[in-house]
C-alpha cells in the first residue's frame, strides 16, 4: 500500500514548456486534488476530481489542465509554463464522507498527500 | 476571502511548554483536518474531526463546532514537534478543502 505516489519529484522547465504532473493513489479512493503551496500562502486548490471521468476547476485553475481517466490517477497538465507556475504541487486523495475505515485501520475520509513536486520555471 | 483563519503564524516556544495553535472557519464543514507539514517535507494527516475532541499521544484537538473553532495543542513541547502546521475544513459537501495558511512553530531545546 503505496498510498499517494506522484511522479515526478522535481522538475525545471522553460518558459513555454509543456509538462504532465502524474498522481496515483491505491486506496480506491473517490475524491483527488491538485494544490499549490507558494511561499506565505496557503494550499491553493488547482483542479479536483470526485470521482473516475470527473473533474472540476478549483481556486487557480487558469493554466492548467487535468484528466482522470482512471480511478486511481489524476494528472495535471501545464500546456505552456509560466514563470508565475513555478510552485510546490501537492496531490491529495480522500474516501467519501460517510464510508468508514480502510483496511489499514485508517478512516477512510482521512485526506493523504503524496510527496510533492517542485517545479521551477525559467 | 479566507475561510479558513489560524493563530499565530509563528510562533516560537521552549522545549515542554503546551502549545495552542487556533483555527477559526466561516463555512460549513464536515470535517476539520490538522496537517503537519516539516521544512521541505511532506504533508500529513494528524487529526480528523467533526465533534468533540481527539488525543494522539501529546497531541490535542478540539473543535466547537458552534463556534466555528478548533484548537491543536502540544503538551511537553520537543524541537521534532518543530514543523508547520495547517488547519483545514471539509466542505459540507464533501467536495473542497479549504486550507489556513499554517502556523510555523519552532521549539527551542
Amino acid at each position: 500500500n503505496a498510498g499517494v505516489t506522484q511522479t515526478p519529484k522535481f522538475r525545471v522547465l522553460k518558459t513555454g514548456q509543456s509538462m504532465t504532473l502524474l498522481c496515483a493513489q491505491d486506496m480506491n479512493h473517490e475524491y483527488m486534488y491538485w494544490y499549490r503551496q507558494d511561499p506565505g500562502m496557503g494550499l491553493r486548490l488547482i483542479h479536483y476530481s470526485v470521482g473516475e471521468g470527473t473533474t472540476a476547476k478549483g481556486e487557480v485553475p487558469d493554466g492548467y489542465n487535468v484528466s482522470r481517466l482512471k480511478k486511481q490517477n489524476f494528472l495535471l497538465g501545464l500546456e505552456s509554463a509560466a514563470p508565475s507556475q513555478t510552485s510546490v504541487y501537492f496531490c491529495a486523495s480522500v474516501g467519501h464522507p460517510l464510508f468508514g475505515i480502510l483496511t489499514s485501520g485508517r478512516p477512510h475520509n482521512e485526506q493523504f498527500f503524496g510527496p510533492g513536486t517542485r517545479l521551477t520555471v525559467l | 476571502k479566507n475561510e479558513v483563519e489560524q493563530s499565530p503564524q509563528n510562533l516560537t516556544a521552549q522545549e515542554g511548554e503546551f502549545i495552542t495553535i487556533n483555527c477559526s472557519y466561516s463555512v460549513g464543514i464536515s470535517a476539520l483536518h490538522w496537517l503537519q507539514q516539516h521544512p521541505g517535507g511532506g504533508i500529513v494527516s494528524l487529526f480528523m474531526l467533526s465533534s468533540g475532541k481527539k488525543k494522539h499521544g501529546r497531541l490535542i484537538a478540539t473543535i466547537n463546532i458552534q463556534e466555528k473553532h478548533s484548537s491543536l495543542h502540544i503538551t511537553a513541547s520537543h524541537p521534532r514537534d518543530s514543523a508547520v502546521y495547517i488547519c483545514a475544513v471539509r466542505s459540507d459537501t464533501g467536495n473542497q478543502f479549504y486550507f489556513g495558511t499554517g502556523t510555523s512553530l519552532t521549539v527551542i531545546p
